[in-house]
């Protein structure tokens, strides 16, 4: 089984919203990544988490909040999200953590900020 | 700093005519690359990657991609594409095995029937 799953697909919040993305993996995976992808435009890493512990953040803001409960699951805690963080949000999860390790990638969820 | 051009924001092909998308790569070392394709709302999915060795990698999906150093390319070969090939095609780079992922800008791919 080579699938990561995300939930929700589509998510449509206002700006004083709390909401949560939820992504699951069970390839026994030690790494687990969000990233946040613009329309027309490549993924770009937001978050790294490397055996449940988090390795890197790309200096992302505050009102995105990581959480890794376990080894399979990671989740993207959302809070006073503004318009311009409508995007598409995907998870990926690898082996270890390092580029070099192909990363499985679910489907996505689509965020939109009104 | 890693960095992946794709010079090719947009590519139309006939379905059955051949395929090459473009991929360059910046930076002395030697990188490791891969091709990743995404369809429409979907995630990504990895179709081949070049670490070493043979420098003519074959992928899923009937395609391969050829490492030349001489002119830092890595460019993505299909010789005859089918409708379902229209996507989002992204070349990416990785320099040293502790440091993430660098996605070139992608490539439309329209197939004309």
């Amino acid at each position: 089984d080579t699938e990561v799953t995300q939930t929700p697909k589509h998510l449509v919040m206002g700006m004083t919203n709390k909401k949560s993305l939820k992504c699951e993996q069970h390839m026994g995976h030690r790494a687990m990544y969000w990233y946040k992808q613009k329309a027309k435009k490549p993924p770009e890493l937001m978050f790294v988490y490397s055996y449940e512990k988090l390795s890197i953040n790309e200096s992302v803001p505050s009102r995105f909040s990581p959480e890794c409960p376990n080894s399979s699951l990671l989740n993207l805690h959302l809070h006073a999200l503004q318009p311009e963080d409508s995007a598409l949000y995907l998870c990926a999860s690898s082996q270890i953590s390092g580029g070099t390790d192909t990363q499985y990638f679910g489907p996505g969820t689509r965020l939109t900020v009104l | 700093a890693q960095s992946v051009t794709q010079p090719d924001i947009h590519i139309t092909v006939s379905e059955g005519a051949s395929l090459e998308l473009r991929c360059n790569y910046s930076y002395g070392a030697t990188p490791y690359l891969f091709w990743y394709v995404q369809s429409p709302g979907q995630g990504l999915q990895l179709l081949l990657k070049y670490f070493s060795g043979d420098t003519l990698v074959q992928g899923i999906k009937g395609f391969e991609a050829e490492f030349k150093r001489s002119q830092s390319s890595f460019n993505l070969r299909k010789p005859s594409v089918h409708w379902s090939d229209a996507a989002e095609y992204f070349c990416a780079v990785v320099y040293n095995a502790g440091n993430m992922l660098t996605f070139g800008g992608g490539t439309r791919l329209m197939v004309k029937p």
